[in-house]
């Protein structure tokens, strides 16, 4: 059975910092790895989706990357802005499913 | 802008009532799915579907069933409601192929 792991789980930093975010998975048999952001009391928004034949994805001042092998993914966040407040979560899919993880809760202070 | 529109943002029902949610999507997807999220608990699976009329159980399917007839729309339903299902559900579809899960907007459902 899949499972996610987040770290940390919690964080909060000064504005502009570049920062990054880990995720650990047990069944290195996916296909892609999404990235998710959640808004307080909102739904989930997709941030970057890597297929299993890509290690890294860019957008804007995100950047993620997937070892399958080693059954991890960064999300690197560049000029951390208070925007970016949110909650973060990976998703690997398996089976056709996704199992999140707990995700980190990131705290850009002004 | 495609989409997954769940109808209802908060709801507030009685204890025993028979309640439905409901989310549509427009991307023509195969795979919709049906999570709660909690507090310290995550997102959990209750219910997915790859075909119409087809459904598989996730990790927490008791106390609900689900709905496929159409293609676009996958109905999870409360057949007695219970305060401990009180929660955020949200609605999720995805393709058969590697183009990732698109979530709706979540329902806030509150059991009194």
């Amino acid at each position: 059975k899949q499972e996610v792991t987040q770290i940390p789980a919690a964080l909060s930093v000064p504005e502009g910092e570049n920062l990054v975010l880990n995720c650990s998975f047990t069944d290195s048999a996916i296909y892609n790895l999404q990235w998710f952001r959640q808004d307080p009391g909102k739904g989930l928004t997709s941030l970057l989706l890597i297929q299993s034949s890509q290690r890294e994805q860019t957008s804007g001042r995100l950047n993620a990357s997937l070892d399958k092998s080693s059954g991890r993914s960064t999300l690197y966040i560049a000029a951390s802005q208070p925007g970016d407040s949110a909650t973060y979560l990976c998703a690997p899919p398996i089976d056709d499913k996704i199992i999140f993880g707990k995700g980190t809760r990131l705290h850009i202070l002004p | 802008d495609v989409k997954v529109t769940q109808s209802s943002r908060y709801l507030v029902k009685r204890t025993g009532e028979k309640v439905f949610l409901e989310c549509v999507q427009d991307m023509d997807h195969e795979n919709m799915f049906w999570y709660r999220q909690d507090p310290g608990l995550g997102l959990r699976l209750i219910y997915f579907s790859y075909d119409v009329k087809m459904k598989e159980k996730g990790d927490i399917p008791e106390g609900y069933s689900v709905s496929r007839e159409k293609k676009e729309r996958f109905s999870l339903i409360l057949e007695s409601a219970s305060t401990n299902q009180t929660s955020m559900y949200l609605c999720a579809s995805s393709s058969q192929g590697n183009d990732g899960y698109t979530f709706g907007s979540g329902t806030r459902l509150t059991v009194v």
